[in-house]
């Protein structure tokens, strides 16, 4: 069975302070990583597809990485705009490819 | 704008009721999903779609049922049988089932 395992669940930063959020997977073969950001009472917000181990893809202040077993996202000098949930999920190759979430990290960035 | 719009965004419902929550999409994806997304958890797959005319059960399918009888449409009926049905219901679409879903704003549904 796929898992994803997201760490810390919630992270308080000062503005400004870098940092990074963890996603732990197992997946029997995996097809895609994906991230996204979610507002309170919104809905996600896709950030990135990761599709192999070594890939690194950038957003202004977000850069996700991807290895066989994980993926961070790492926040550089962060504003308290980008307060939210980031979620993490994995796709599977097989017929049924569905996501895989993992419970998501609460982020809050005081000015 | 393309988009996905879900309605209404707040719903009440009687239990022994069933309701139904809507979602279009004009974004010309062939395939359509429903999470349902309750505090502490991740996001968990109900139903999918990947064509017109068909879909499969996700995960917790038991209690609900849809339909794809248009590809921009896909509703999501939450029948009685579903014992806890308080949750945010999440619709979303991908131009094929690899690759990135796009969600709309959900919907809150609460028994009283």
């Amino acid at each position: 069975e796929d898992q994803v395992t997201q760490s810390p669940e919630a992270l308080r930063l000062q503005e400004g302070e870098s940092s990074s959020l963890n996603c732990s997977y197992t997946v029997s073969g995996l097809r895609g990583l994906f991230w996204y950001r979610q507002d309170p009472g919104k809905g996600p917000e896709f950030l990135f597809t990761l599709y192999s181990a070594g890939e690194e893809k950038e957003k202004e202040r977000l850069k996700a990485t991807l290895t066989k077993k994980e993926s961070f996202l790492h926040i550089t000098a962060p504003k308290p705009e980008d307060s939210a949930t980031y979620l993490c999920a994995v796709q599977a190759w097989g017929a049924n490819s569905k996501l895989t979430f993992g419970k998501g990290i609460t982020l809050s960035v005081r000015p | 704008d393309g988009g996905i719009t879900q309605s209404p965004k707040y719903l009440f419902r009687k239990e022994g009721q069933n309701v139904t929550l809507s979602c279009e999409q004009n974004l010309n994806h062939d395939a359509m999903y429903w999470y349902r997304q309750d505090p502490g958890q991740g996001l968990r797959l109900i139903y999918y779609s990947q064509i017109v005319n068909d879909f499969q059960k996700g995960d917790i399918a038991e209690g609900y049922s849809v339909s794809r009888e248009k590809k921009e449409s896909f509703p999501l009926t939450v029948t009685s049988a579903q014992k806890n049905p308080t949750a945010f219901y999440l619709c979303a679409s991908s131009i094929r089932t690899e690759k990135e879903a796009f969600f709309g704003q959900g919907t809150r549904l609460t028994v009283v």
